[in-house]
């Protein structure tokens, strides 16, 4: 079995900071890894996603993260924050042909100008 | 452009009602999924379809039914046993086994 923790649950970030989210898993076998964002009302979008390559893995928008097997983490960073970036970030945790998913119980960003 | 569609986006329904929620995708995923997410709470898997004819019970089944009678097609049936449906509910899905979702914009049920 698998579970994700998400280490705060609301972060507060002033435009043009640094933006880090921090996401724990567990896991018996390799996991798949990934981050979502969710702004208000609409579905969850795809930030980037972890599959065993590369342990640094950069996806949309600045957004990039590591893999850290030793420390069992996969932190969330962005250099610059951008007022478009308040949202609600969601760390998963999936295994191959796992179908069910774990899910972060999610940290809320506000960027404050 | 593929996608998935959830309708309707708000639905209102009065104690004691049935109401389904529609999730259309064309985007040839194998299996689906529905959500319910409430404030705090982060997402909570209700049913999940892996091929068509067949579904299984997330954490949160009861109250819920699904059917899966086309690959494009996950209906929710929220009854009236489901004691507390006010929530936000998200569908989503995915190709094979690989984890990565795609996800429908939502729709937001409130009992009155």
């Amino acid at each position: 079995a698998q579970s994700v923790t998400q280490l705060d649950s609301h972060v507060s970030v002033s435009e043009g900071t640094p933006v880090l989210l921090r996401c724990n898993y567990s896991s018996s076998y390799s996991p798949s890894l990934f981050w979502y964002v969710q702004h208000p009302n609409k579905g969850l979008q795809l930030l980037l996603k972890y599959t065993s390559a590369a342990t640094l893995v950069k996806g949309i928008n600045g957004f990039e993260a590591e893999f850290k097997k030793s420390e069992t983490s996969f932190h969330l960073t962005k250099p610059s924050a951008h007022m478009s970036d308040a949202a609600e970030y969601f760390c998963v945790v999936s295994l191959l042909n796992d179908y069910k998913l774990s899910f972060g119980a999610g940290t809320t960003v506000t960027v404050r100008a | 452009d593929g996608g998935i569609t959830q309708s309707p986006k708000y639905l209102f329904r009065k104690e004691g009602q049935n109401v389904t929620l529609s999730c259309e995708q064309n985007l040839n995923h194998d299996a689906m999924y529905w959500y319910r997410q409430d404030p705090g709470q982060g997402l909570r898997l209700i049913y999940y379809s892996q091929i068509v004819n067949d579904f299984q019970k997330g954490d949160i089944a009861e109250g819920y039914s699904v059917s899966r009678e086309k690959k494009e097609s996950f209906p929710l049936t929220v009854t009236s046993a489901q004691k507390n449906p006010t929530a936000f509910y998200l569908c989503a899905s995915t190709l094979g086994g690989t984890g990565e979702l795609f996800f429908g914009e939502g729709s937001r049920l409130t009992v009155l």
